[in-house]
Formats: C-alpha cells, structure tokens, sequence
C-alpha cells in the first residue's frame, strides 16, 4: 500500500484566497483524522471522521475551516478565505478502528501552507 | 483536554549518549503513544503502551509507562545520528504533547 497521500506537498497563496488540501486514506481504513502543525501550537486536532461521518470537528478553528469525506477513499480540508496565520503544516491521518479500541495512525507527509 | 508535557524540549546530544525523555499529564491514561517524526515527514508510531508499569523495548528504544498511568518515558540507549527527530506522545483523543527534538551529533 502506497500509505497516506496527501496532496499538493506545498501550497502558497495569497490571503483571501480559498485553499483545498486533499487526502486519500490507506484502503481499507474506516477513520481519518485532519491535523495542523506549527511551532507555536504543536499538533493540533482539527477533526476526525469515522465511517465518512464527522465525529468531532471542535479543534476546527473558525468558520472559515470545512471538511468534508464524500467517500471511504477521499477527504478535503477546506480554508476560504485563507489568512497568514494559517499557514502551518497540515497532515492527515489514517486508521482502522476496531473493537479492541486500538488507534494506530498513520500519518501522511503533509501540505506546507504559506498563506502570503 | 487531557494535556501533555513533554521535557525536555529540545535536546543535543553525541552520538553514542544515552538520553531519557518524558510526557507526563495531571491525568491518568488509558493508553499512551510515542511517535518519531521526521524533517518533512509525518509522524510514525513506535509504540503504544497501555498497561500501568509496563516496558516495552524496541531495539535501542526503552519505553516505560508509569504505574499510575499519568506518565511515560523514552530511553534511548547509544543514540545514533538516526534517531534525530521529534519525539511526540499521545494520549487519547487524539490529544499529543509539544515533542522533544533531538539531534544527534556524529
């Protein structure tokens, strides 16, 4: 399996612009998480989907923030507009979550965000 | 939020030092996971630990949960230039600390 691809590695783009970062889950794998990165706040959170149904989206930062799962092999994370002070590293992640309650993410290499 | 604090926060050592870092929390968890990430990379899991005491070991890499649940460690016995990275634990939810960078000098 190819992993976690995430999609573009790097994007810069002027503030107010909308930004679409994509992300394709291991096949097979029932629960995708969205993080943002950055010196300040560390890894952070922003939401989590299971079955393609959002489960908890409260590390979402604004309104500004949306994502979406269409189906079990697709994701975006969507900023519009964007601002300077979200650019960040984004990852996505991907995991089978069974019974026995194990969380084993794998993550993607991540989309660098300049928001200019 | 079950918060996570990592120390030291930034580390540099020689290589073939031994070197110990720590997460700890104010509550207690079910589970805990270190991961490594690397320069342009993700994060990749190296263990996850569940059971209060337990030690687990992975090569060079000694990973300890505390009894109580509240606190783990990493050793890393002779570290090697390819160990540099962002050590970072998680707990549940999702929830990770701030990590240790290491570096390791040859």
């Amino acid at each position: 399996d190819a992993g976690v691809i995430q999609s573009p590695r790097h994007e810069v783009t002027e503030m107010g612009q909308e930004v679409t970062l994509r992300c394709k889950p291991i096949s097979g794998h029932n629960s995708l998480f969205w993080y943002r990165q950055t010196m300040m706040r560390g890894l952070e959170l922003l939401i989590y989907f299971n079955n393609n149904v959002p489960i908890d989206d409260s590390g979402m930062p604004e309104d500004r923030f949306s994502a979406k799962m269409p189906n079990a092999s697709f994701s975006t994370l969507k900023i519009q507009p964007s601002e300077p002070r979200d650019s960040a590293v984004y990852f996505c992640a991907s995991s089978l979550r069974g019974s026995s309650g194990k969380n084993i993410q794998y993550f993607g290499a991540g989309t660098r965000l300049s928001v200019l | 939020t079950q918060l996570l604090e990592q120390s030291p926060q930034f580390l540099s050592i020689q290589e073939g030092e031994n070197l110990t870092v720590y997460c700890n929390s104010s509550s207690v968890f079910s589970s805990l996971q270190w991961y490594r990430q690397e320069p342009g990379e993700g994060p990749v899991l190296l263990v996850t630990v569940v059971t209060g005491g337990e030690v687990k070991k992975l090569k060079r890499l000694t990973f300890q949960f505390g009894d109580a649940r509240k606190d783990s460690s990493l050793h890393i016995t002779a570290a090697q230039p390819g160990d540099t990275g962002l050590y970072l634990c998680a707990g549940a939810r999702s929830t990770f600390g701030d990590g240790t960078t290491l570096t390791v000098k040859p």
